[in-house]
């Protein structure tokens, strides 16, 4: 068991480029989740998948964002026309069946936008 | 509304001692569950442990414990005999079952652990 991973860890971006994340899950996980944490904040909830089907988005999650998760293996946040205020940590995890209270998390994926 | 609230921006504790990191929440609904996580300054988060709403008795995990004052709606988390390495970030959050399965976070506790 090797844990949520994402990559890239960091990632620093000009104004108004696109950008795009990835979050593979603990294997078997069939519930994956996109949080983002701005500085001295708790995490807020973007987005929810149930194996490929993407079952909940926030409000937070504007037209310019964009999650899949094909196969309902890995998945991919990506960011268009990225604004100075999509700077944030960008988090994934991933639960299972019964006992999915537990969601495990990522490293995350920090975005900077210059 | 459903809100989390941590008001202790930061605590500081000596190592062996017991530390209690105070959350409130706010919920409507009957059904909900409470976390607490730890973020170190790597920036994982690392699950600590959870109380239901119908839970009976407190949780407990270890050195972490957490009091549920379902009454008050509280959720405080006590970390006995504190570590150097339990220095870091902690997250109250809520999860309401019928809302969805977002998890609500608190806006954080700093502990800091001294020698």
């Amino acid at each position: 068991d090797t844990g949520v991973s994402q990559d890239p860890r960091h990632k620093i971006t000009k104004r108004g480029q696109n950008v795009t994340f990835r979050c593979d899950p603990i294997s078997e996980h069939n519930r994956l989740y996109w949080y983002r944490q701005t500085l001295g904040q708790g995490p807020e909830f973007l987005t929810y998948f149930q194996n490929e089907a993407q079952l909940e988005k926030s409000r937070l999650l504007s037209d310019r964002f964009s999650a899949e998760r094909p196969k309902g293996s890995f998945s991919t946040l990506e960011i268009q026309h990225t604004e100075q205020g999509d700077s944030a940590m960008y988090l994934c995890a991933s639960s299972f069946g019964l006992a999915d209270y537990e969601q495990y998390f990522g490293p995350g994926t920090r975005l900077t936008v210059t | 509304a459903q809100k989390i609230t941590q008001t202790q921006p930061g605590m500081f504790v000596q190592e062996k001692e017991a530390v209690t990191l105070d959350c409130t929440y706010d919920t409507s609904d009957p059904s909900y569950g409470l976390f607490w996580y730890k973020q170190p300054s790597s920036g994982e988060m690392i699950f600590l442990i959870y109380q239901g709403s119908y839970d009976q008795q407190n949780a407990t995990e270890g050195r972490y414990s957490l009091n549920f004052q379902k009454a008050r709606k509280s959720a405080n988390l006590v970390i006995s005999a504190s570590q150097l390495g339990d220095s870091a970030m902690y997250f109250c959050a809520m999860r309401v079952y019928q809302a969805g399965t977002a998890l609500i976070f608190g806006k954080g506790t700093t502990l800091s652990v001294s020698s």
